[in-house]
């Protein structure tokens, strides 16, 4: 089952933060959180596993709560660089395929 | 340089017709997906392959077919049985369970 973000879409002036979420309805092994802009192929960001870690480079990080089944994205003094879609991808066992979520639209302006 | 490949990146084909998108990686992956997405829409699996000679059936595999012979190479025929083909085809990889994906380029694939 795929897993449901929120919000579906964000604007957000330069310097301002956002939290996108991650929620699955099954035990979830690893989330994988991604980047596409228009047009171009999803570029990964990180991947959290199973132990509550939270993980992060400059300005955007990342948290999982296994119990919960949710992860959150935590993007910091955003930048117009950090516009387009963000997508979360659930492994619920040690198998090897993710299911993605719907997205979240993410517009960051001047 | 290492990478996913996918040729190519626009694809016009008429109603009734079979059409190849080619898949190609010299990571040395052993994992191999195609994903599809429509327009504001997330990625829908496909197909998926763990090993040469061996693939699954994803989300959305009606109306379309793969082959694994070679562990570089994972091409996808979008068949006629496919009743809206129109949409943005992604090739991806990876190395195994939890490691990072890669996708390939894309091909946007317009049947009229």
């Amino acid at each position: 089952q795929q897993p449901v973000q929120s919000p579906q879409a964000v604007i957000l002036r330069e310097g301002e933060d956002a939290v996108i979420n991650c929620s699955s309805s099954k035990a979830l092994y690893s989330v994988h959180w991604y980047r596409q802009k228009h047009g171009e192929a999803p570029v990964f960001l990180m991947i959290l596993l199973k132990g509550g870690e939270q993980k992060g480079h400059e300005k955007i990080s990342a948290s999982f709560n296994e119990k919960k089944q949710q992860s959150s994205l935590y993007l910091t003094a955003s930048q117009l660089s950090y516009s387009g879609t963000y997508f979360c991808g659930t492994e619920n066992n040690a198998g090897n395929m993710l299911t993605f979520g719907g997205g979240t639209r993410l517009m960051v302006k001047p | 340089d290492g990478g996913i490949t996918q040729s190519p990146k626009y694809l016009f084909r008429k109603e009734g017709q079979n059409v190849t998108l080619s898949c190609e990686q010299n990571l040395n992956h052993d994992a191999m997906y195609w994903y599809r997405q429509d327009p504001g829409q997330g990625l829908r699996l496909i197909y998926y392959s763990q090993i040469v000679n061996d693939f699954q059936k994803g989300d959305i595999a009606e109306g379309y077919s793969v082959s694994r012979e070679k562990k570089e190479s994972f091409p996808l025929t979008v068949t006629s049985a496919q009743k809206n083909p129109t949409a943005f085809y992604l090739c991806a990889s990876r190395d195994g369970p939890l490691y990072e994906q890669y996708f390939g380029p894309g091909t946007r694939l317009t049947v009229t």
